[in-house]
């Protein structure tokens, strides 16, 4: 079955620098969506970018970009310029099959101004 | 913007009471999901739905239910409520075009006694 995994349940990083959250994932497909969720203290989960597994191409909106190693199974969000409202849970998360996602644990971001 | 609504935040229940969660989509989309979130344990697909009365398990269906008797609302059940399904619970509605996004509700907290 595949997996999601992200080995760090807390990061902290002082405010306008930059932090990298892992996530590696297990499978045997070739063609396959990536995404990252935010989920602020309010609670509503929202999308943060998505990575289509045939793009070379790294995704990138505004701040957040991904680093994509399609060979490694590994697919880490890069936010830049950190800000306090980017403190939340981030979920990796992978799409099988027709429309199924499955997650990662989440990391915990701390913002420290 | 498709907006998804659920039928409250925070829900308190006993133990043995028959228990409603309900979504509504206010657009035609056919994918609708039922996730349960737990600390550790990032989201859990519990059912899932391709189009009206169809219905599918996903990884934990034990415990639960759900209609889907119009397209645009998407019940969760609980026919007989337990402590261990004290949790949040997240719908969401995905698209069927080739960006395979979900996008998810402001979630139902319930606490079952």
């Amino acid at each position: 079955a595949q997996t999601v995994t992200q080995s760090q349940p807390e990061m902290s990083v002082q405010e306008a620098e930059t932090v990298t959250l892992s996530c590696t994932y297990d499978t045997s497909e070739s063609d396959y969506y990536l995404f990252w969720y935010k989920q602020p203290p309010s609670r509503q989960m929202i999308l943060v970018i998505r990575q289509e597994a045939y793009k070379q191409q790294n995704a990138t909106e505004n701040r957040f970009s991904v680093n994509f190693q399609k060979a490694a199974k590994s697919f880490s969000l890069k936010i830049s310029d950190s800000q306090l409202g980017d403190a939340a849970m981030y979920f990796c998360a992978y799409k099988r099959g027709a429309q199924k996602l499955v997650f990662g644990q989440g990391t915990r971001l701390t913002i420290n101004p | 913007d498709v907006k998804v609504t659920q039928s409250s935040r925070y829900l308190v229940k006993r133990t043995g009471e028959k228990v409603f969660l309900e979504c509504v989509q206010d657009m035609d989309h056919e994918n609708m999901f039922w996730y349960r979130q737990d600390p550790g344990l990032g989201l859990r697909l519990i059912y899932f739905s391709y189009d009206v009365k169809m219905k599918e398990k996903g990884d934990i269906p034990e415990g639960y239910s759900v209609s889907r008797e119009k397209k645009e609302r998407f019940s969760l059940i609980l026919e007989s409520a337990s402590t261990n399904q004290t949790s949040m619970y997240l719908c969401a509605w995905g698209t069927g075009t080739t960006l395979r996004t979900q996008y998810f509700g402001p979630g139902t907290r319930l606490l079952v006694l």
